[in-house]
C-alpha cells in the first residue's frame, strides 16, 4: 500500500523558535496533502489543505502566518510552526491523497509530536 | 454542528464479547463513510468503509442507516488487541471542499482478558 513518512517523529523546542515537519509520499504522488492537528483525547482536526504549486487553504481559525506551509512537489509538503509557544504542542498529522485513486483515499502519516517548552 | 458525532465511551468489555459503536452524522447527502482505528500516539489506519446498506469482514460489521443518518461499527468476539480509538470519518463531497475528511472524536475501546 502507499507509504506516507513524517519528520521528525517528535520535536521538542523552546518557546520562540520554529519548527519545520515534513511530510513524504513515498511511492506515489499526491497533488493534495493534508495536516491535522490532534490534541489528548480530542479528534484530529484540520488545519489546512496543501496543494501541489498553489498557496494552502486554511481552516478557518488556523493563522496561515503562524503556520506556513509548502508544497513544492508532489512528493513533499513541509508545515512550519513559526514561534512556537506552549499551546502549539501537539501530534500534527499529515495526509496525502493518490492522484491515480479516489478523492477519499487517503493515506496517513506516522505524525509528529511537537512539545514546546 | 458537528459533521460528525460519536460517544467517546469508554467502552471496557471482556475478551470474546460483541460490541457495538453508533456515530451520526449531519450531512444527509453524504454517500460513504470510513471507520478508522487509531492506536496511542500512533496515525488513523483504515478499518472499513460503509458504502449503501454496509460493509462485513470478518469479525467486523459496519452498517449505515440512512433514515436515521447514523453508522454502526460491530466487533464480534473482541480480541485484546482490538484494544483502540475507533474514528468515525465522513468525507466531504462537495465542490471545493473534496477530499477533505470529518472526523468523529473516537470512540475508545478496551479489552481486558
Amino acid at each position: 500500500g502507499a507509504v506516507v513518512s513524517q519528520h521528525p517523529s517528535w520535536v521538542i523546542c523552546k518557546s520562540g523558535t520554529s519548527v519545520k515537519i515534513e511530510c513524504r509520499s513515498l511511492d506515489f504522488q499526491a497533488t493534495t496533502m493534508f495536516w491535522y492537528r490532534q490534541f489528548p483525547k480530542q479528534s484530529l482536526m484540520l488545519m489546512a489543505t496543501s496543494n501541489e504549486g498553489s498557496k494552502a487553504t486554511y481552516e478557518q481559525g488556523v493563522e496561515k502566518d503562524k503556520f506556513l506551509i509548502n508544497h513544492a512537489s508532489l512528493t513533499l509538503s513541509t508545515l512550519t510552526v513559526t514561534s512556537a509557544h506552549p499551546e502549539d504542542s501537539s501530534f500534527y498529522i499529515c495526509s496525502a491523497r493518490d492522484t491515480k485513486t479516489g478523492p477519499n483515499e487517503q493515506f496517513f502519516g506516522p505524525g509528529t509530536r511537537l512539545t514546546v517548552l | 454542528r458537528k459533521e460528525v458525532e460519536q460517544d467517546p465511551g469508554p467502552f471496557n468489555v471482556p475478551e470474546g464479547a460483541t460490541v457495538a459503536f453508533n456515530c451520526t452524522y449531519s450531512n444527509s447527502a453524504s454517500q460513504s463513510f470510513f471507520w478508522y482505528r487509531q492506536d496511542c500516539r500512533k496515525e488513523p489506519k483504515l478499518l472499513m468503509s460503509v458504502y449503501s446498506s454496509g460493509n462485513e469482514d470478518g469479525r467486523f460489521t459496519a452498517q449505515l442507516n440512512r433514515a436515521s443518518q447514523y453508522i454502526s461499527l460491530l466487533i464480534r468476539d473482541s480480541k485484546l488487541s482490538d484494544s483502540a480509538t475507533y474514528l468515525c470519518v465522513s468525507p466531504a463531497d462537495r465542490g471545493s471542499t473534496l477530499g477533505r475528511l470529518y472526523f468523529g472524536r473516537g470512540t475508545q475501546l478496551t479489552v481486558w482478558p
